[in-house]
């Protein structure tokens, strides 16, 4: 059971827009800066969105995140077959006083 | 460029310990708010943090596993090593390192490396 709470699947068309979701508490969201990041098939999970909302550089404005209280989302955008990844958010627990990741989800483009 | 890569063994055998050595290059762990941290994943799990350790040698690790980690940097040859004791067939995981710059996040991974344990 992991600390952060995400939906186990999500899925749209392409060009459809998606919003992933991570609640968490006070302790870990509430407080701290949140990270997303995707996992295509077979390779290293990759950075997507840290500090909440902020994109590193060559990932493209179709991906933003945005935080209220205790919960983020990720929304894509302008969806694209290559987009098909496991999907992570992650941020540091002040009580546990460890990096916490949630559960993943996996995003479908149908 | 930066880049970090995993290296140790394949395959271990129930109780033995585990050594993993991420090998890193285009930054400094000696570099203010720089941390090299340990990440795995269990096949078709979510990922799990391990520990992780600051360019000022503070270190941090998952209370669970507390007493069986130990992670440990040598700035000269730009490595840090995981030390895993009493490996379980649960522990059966692809082990990642990767770069933290501050506030949790994680902006650069290895490749990965994954690890069996079996008899």
């Amino acid at each position: 059971q992991s600390v952060l709470t995400q939906p186990p699947s999500v899925s749209a068309a392409p060009g459809q827009k998606v919003t992933i979701s991570c609640s968490g508490s006070s302790s870990n969201i509430g407080n701290n800066y949140v990270s997303w990041y995707q996992q295509l098939p077979g390779t290293a999970p990759k950075l997507l969105i840290y500090d909440n909302n902020k994109r590193p550089s060559g990932i493209p404005d179709r991906f933003s995140g945005s935080k209220s209280g205790t919960s983020v989302t990720l929304d894509i955008t302008g969806l694209q077959t290559g987009d098909e990844a496991d999907y992570y958010c992650g941020t540091w627990d002040s009580s546990l006083t460890t990096v916490v990741f949630g559960g993943g989800t996996k995003l479908t483009v149908l | 460029q930066i880049t970090l890569k995993e290296s140790g063994p394949t395959l271990v055998k129930p109780t033995q310990t585990l050594t993993l050595t991420c090998t890193f290059s285009g930054f400094s762990l000696s570099t203010s708010a720089v941390g090299v941290g340990w990440i795995r994943q269990p096949p078709g799990k979510a990922l799990e943090w391990l520990t992780l350790i600051y360019w000022n040698a503070d270190k941090r690790f998952r209370p669970s596993l507390k007493s069986r980690l130990t992670i440990t940097k040598d700035t000269s040859k730009n490595q840090v090593v995981l030390t895993m004791t009493n490996m379980d067939p649960v522990d059966t995981a692809t082990y990642f390192c990767a770069r933290t710059s501050g506030r949790g996040s994680f902006d650069i991974w290895g490749q990965g490396t994954m690890v069996t344990v079996s008899s």
